[in-house]
């Protein structure tokens, strides 16, 4: 198994506060990838990074932001989280681009967020 | 933009038995990877099997074997001598073949249940 992990596994917040998610990897893997999984939509892609510092946008990017200041980490801020945001996230990693050949994602445990 | 479809939200099979999961998709690429996924109800996603649009040859892994037919842009999994830890939702997923990273795009996924 790929090792990555992700903290905290779960979380209940109120409406308003930050929060922040972290993804920890070990593969020294260049690029990492935050998803949301939520019930009838399968799993859509909030941000990635293809680098230190090095980050894009996905298709449902609106209210989050992320960091990568080292390799092995990636971190996902809620910067005033909504009740439209409870959900379960995967952090993913991939060791190339899909040109490179090595392009699956290999998943972490996920994180269940509930917001109140 | 690429879209996924998997138009079975449930499926079941008896242990031993062989079950095939459909999957269609929608793209002007020509190059590109499928993936399937499997998330049982731990919530872990693990990769089950690839495929690379260039290859003719259908991919293989062990009990799992996919039916690729790129002019149907059709995508489907089978399953053979099904066993109950089969049982989990699975998900086909898309990604372009290009230069930079890339995002996977899921469909909505299959519940499978493998019965004794």
């Amino acid at each position: 198994d790929a090792g990555i992990t992700q903290s905290p596994r779960h979380k209940v917040t109120e409406t308003g506060t930050p929060v922040t998610l972290r993804c920890h990897q070990t593969e020294n893997h260049r690029y990492m990838y935050w998803y949301r999984q939520d019930p009838g939509h399968g799993l859509r892609l909030i941000h990635y990074s293809y680098g230190v510092k090095d980050t894009d946008k996905g298709e449902v990017s609106d209210g989050y932001s992320v960091s990568r200041s080292k390799t092995e980490d990636f971190l996902l801020t809620l910067e005033s989280a909504t009740s439209s945001q409870t959900s379960v996230y995967f952090c993913a990693i991939s060791e190339s681009t899909p040109g490179g050949g090595k392009c699956e994602q290999y998943f972490g445990p996920g994180t269940r967020l509930t917001v109140t | 933009a690429q879209t996924v479809t998997q138009s079975q939200p449930e499926m079941s099979v008896q242990e031993a038995e062989t079950v095939t999961l459909s999957c269609t998709y929608d793209t002007s690429e020509n190059n590109y990877y499928l993936f399937w996924y499997k998330q049982p109800p731990s919530r872990q996603m693990i990769l089950v099997i690839r495929q690379e649009a260039y290859k003719q040859q259908n991919a293989t892994e062990n009990r799992f074997s996919v039916n690729f037919q790129k002019a149907a842009k059709s995508f489907s999994l089978k399953i053979s001598d099904s066993q109950l830890g089969d049982t989990a939702m699975y998900f086909c997923a898309f990604m372009k073949q290009q230069g930079g990273s890339e995002k996977l795009v899921f469909g909505k996924g299959t519940k499978l249940t493998v019965n004794p």
